[in-house]
């Protein structure tokens, strides 16, 4: 089983700022298949950045992701008042399909 | 616009079943193209698969739950389903739907249910 990591476990930032999120993973990612999700409360995980590093329909281009192999990471160039929420990363390229613990982004 | 929307018993005993149905509206579950999936996440914690299943009826455990879990697809109703048995207090989550695609470049979850809590009570 793959176990994703991410750091921090809490980021504190201000809007305008930019964020970086990190997901580490104990193996090779298979083909890059790991996406990153938002979670607000009360709500759905809703999915950002799919094959690492495309992102899905109607996200904006502040939110980007990059890395392969074990190494992953999601960026919010300039953060907004929505933005605030738990991120999670999820590998799909090997079974069984894992999710990391979350990154909370909170308002500084 | 495809949605997914789980329903079931909120409380369940300990040692009993949980049972959950998810219901799909707006698409078909019948699609070659998808896979459906359980997915629960604890009280103020992380998300963990449980199992996925084709229309065919194949299926796809998580080894740390397989022994306790059955997922079942009724293609006329549009509808698929969880019974996890033998729960204890930490089987207490909400638990997801969703569906995911079939081909290996797109086996993520893109269309999630709302969420249906499951209390485990003593």
């Amino acid at each position: 089983e793959i176990v994703l990591t991410q750091s921090p476990g809490t980021l504190s930032l201000s809007p305008g700022e930019r964020a970086t999120l990190s997901c580490w993973a104990s193996q090779s990612v298979v083909s890059s298949h790991l996406v990153w999700y938002q979670q607000k409360p009360g709500q759905a995980p809703r999915l950002l950045i799919y094959g690492a590093s495309t992102r899905a329909t109607g996200i904006p281009d502040r939110f980007s992701g990059s890395g392969s192999g074990t190494d992953f990471t999601l960026t919010i160039s300039r953060l907004e008042p929505e933005d605030f929420a738990v991120y999670y990363c999820h590998q799909y390229g090997s079974s069984p399909w894992t999710f990391g613990q979350g990154t909370r982004l909170e308002i500084k | 616009q495809l949605q997914l929307q789980e329903s079931g018993p909120g409380l369940v005993k300990s040692s009993e079943t949980l049972s959950l149905t998810c219901t799909v509206s707006g698409g078909s579950i019948s699609s070659s193209n998808y896979y459906w999936g359980w997915i629960r996440q604890p009280p103020g914690k992380g998300l963990e698969w449980i199992g996925t299943i084709y229309y065919t009826g194949n299926t796809y455990y998580n080894p740390s739950l397989k022994s306790r879990v059955t997922i079942s697809v009724d293609t006329p109703r549009n509808q698929f389903s969880l019974r996890l048995n033998s729960v204890t207090a930490a089987d207490t989550a909400l638990y997801y739907c969703a569906r995911h695609g079939f081909s290996t470049a797109a086996r993520y979850f893109d269309y999630w249910g709302q969420g249906s809590l499951v209390t485990v009570s003593s």
